[in-house]
């Protein structure tokens, strides 16, 4: 059974970082078959899609074009975890954010999901 | 890139009652399409994954129908369980978008 522990602040200062780690546990950051994504969701956005990391023989990133200069996605074989860094953070930014599994790149269904973590972004 | 609308934003059934939400696509997914229900407080959950398949574990009630650009999520007879809020995702092309989502209400 896959699952997805993350962790990270729920209060970011404006023009700060925001940074959230995805421990995972039942499978492996650097699966040759799944993909490990960032979602976030908010009333004015809906479900957005931040972006993924994998691993096909090298570490591969795809970001969403919204937030493609202030994102950064890495992956840590060591602790078997992703870690998500958004710079430069405005109130445009609250959101809760979530990590998760696609567990098919090219047919991408997010079958596994993080709890959720709320970011406010607010002096 | 892809845009997904669902309709209705909001519904009210009885227990019992057969649901039908609706999602198009702006451009032919095939049958590239997905359905999540949430409820307060909680992650999506995968319902329904290629337009038509049904999740591991997920009931019967629920069946998904539809390709190209126009997908149908039913539930033959609504659960207590079942209200919930659920969404659409195209899985067709980079980025994967999501539907505004159909909130299903107790009537």
């Amino acid at each position: 059974q896959v699952q997805l522990q993350q962790s990270g602040p729920g209060l970011v200062k404006p023009s700060q970082t925001l940074s959230l780690t995805c421990a995972i546990s039942g499978d492996s950051v650097s699966s040759n078959s799944a993909a490990w994504n960032w979602i976030r969701q908010s009333p004015s956005r809906g479900l957005e899609w931040l972006g993924r990391t994998y691993y096909r023989s090298k570490w591969y990133n795809d970001y969403a074009a919204s937030v493609r200069s202030r994102i950064s996605i890495n992956p840590d074989t060591s602790k078997n975890q992703l870690s998500l860094h958004l710079s430069s953070v405005t109130p445009a930014d609250t959101a809760v954010y979530y990590c998760a599994r696609d567990r098919l790149l090219g047919d991408t269904q997010f079958d596994y999901w993080g709890q959720g973590t709320l970011v406010t972004v607010s002096s | 890139d892809i845009q997904m609308t669902q309709s209705p934003s909001s519904l009210s059934a009885f227990v019992g009652d057969r649901v039908n939400i609706t999602c198009r696509a702006s451009q032919s997914i095939s049958s590239y399409l997905n359905w999540y229900e949430q409820k307060p407080g909680k992650a999506p959950k995968l319902l329904v994954y290629a337009a038509s398949s049904l999740q591991s574990g997920v009931p019967s009630r629920f069946s998904g129908s539809g390709s190209e650009t126009d997908f149908t999520l039913t539930i033959s007879s609504l659960q207590p369980e079942d209200f919930a809020t659920y969404y659409c995702q195209q899985s067709y092309s980079t980025p994967p978008a999501f539907g505004q989502g159909t909130k299903v209400e107790i009537k």
